[in-house]
C-alpha cells in the first residue's frame, strides 16, 4: 500500500485566499483524522471521521475551517478565508479501529499564509 | 481525562550513548501505549507499541515497557546513532478511536 497520501506537500498563499488540503487514506481504513502541528501548540486533533461521517469536530479552531469526506478514499480540509496564524503543518492520518489502533500518518502539508 | 507527560527536550547525546525519554500517563481503563517518531520534514511514524501491562514494545533497537504500577512507558535505546535524531511522541489510546499525544521530545545526536 502507498500509505496515506496528502497534497499539496507545500502551499504558500496570501491572507484571505481559500486553501484546500487533500488526503487519501489507506485503503480499507475506517477512521480518518486531521491534525495541525505548530511549534507553539504542538500536535492538535482538528476533526475525525468514521466511515465518512464526521464524529468530533470540536478541535476545529473556527468557522473558517471545514472538512469533508465524500467517500472512503478522499477527504478535504478547507480554510476560507485563510489568515497568517493558520500557518502550520497539517497532517492526515487513518486507522482501522478494532483491528489495529495504530494511526498511520501522511507526510503532511506545510501551509504558509502571508 | 486522559493525558500524557513527556520530558522536555531537547535531549542532546553523543553517538553510542544510552537514551532514556520519560513518559508518564493518566488514563481511565487500560490504555494501549505508543511511541511515534517524526524525522525532520516528515509525518509521524509508529516506532513501537504495547497493549497491556508488562508488555514490552521494541523496534529498531528501541524498547519501552508498559508499567501500570507507575503509569509509565519510558523509551530506551542502548546506543543511539546520528540517524536517530528526531522528535519522539508518546501517546495513548484508552479504548476510543483517538490518540492522546504528549508534546514531543526532540533528540539530537552528535557524531
Amino acid at each position: 500500500d502507498a500509505g496515506v497520501i496528502q497534497s499539496p506537500r507545500h502551499e504558500v498563499t496570501e491572507m484571505g485566499q481559500e486553501v484546500t488540503l487533500r488526503c487519501k487514506p489507506i485503503s480499507g481504513h475506517d477512521y480518518l483524522f486531521w491534525y495541525r502541528q505548530t511549534m507553539m501548540r504542538g500536535l492538535e486533533l482538528l476533526i475525525y471521521f468514521n466511515n465518512n461521517v464526521p464524529i468530533d469536530d470540536s478541535g476545529m479552531p473556527e468557522d473558517r475551517f471545514s472538512a469533508k469526506m465524500p467517500n472512503a478514499s478522499f477527504s478535504t480540509l478547507k480554510i476560507q478565508p485563510s489568515e497568517p496564524r493558520d500557518s502550520a503543518v497539517y497532517f492526515c492520518a487513518s486507522s482501522l479501529v478494532g483491528v489495529d489502533e495504530t494511526q498511520y500518518f501522511g507526510p503532511g502539508t506545510r501551509l504558509l499564509v502571508l | 481525562g486522559n493525558s500524557v507527560t513527556q520530558m522536555e527536550g531537547p535531549v542532546t547525546l553523543s553517538e553510542e550513548a544510552f537514551l532514556t525519554i520519560n513518559c508518564t500517563y493518566t488514563a481511565t481503563g487500560y490504555p494501549s501505549l505508543f511511541w511515534y517518531v517524526q524525522y525532520p520534514g516528515e509525518g509521524l511514524q509508529l516506532l513501537l507499541k504495547a497493549t497491556k501491562a508488562d508488555d514490552k514494545g521494541s523496534n529498531k533497537g528501541f524498547e519501552a515497557t508498559y508499567r501500570k504500577e507507575t503509569t509509565s512507558f519510558h523509551l530506551e535505546k542502548g546506543s543511539v546513532q546520528v540517524s536517530d535524531s528526531a522528535v519522539y511522541f508518546c501517546a495513548l489510546n484508552s479504548g476510543y478511536s483517538t490518540l492522546t499525544f504528549g508534546k514531543g521530545t526532540m533528540l539530537l545526536v552528535s557524531p
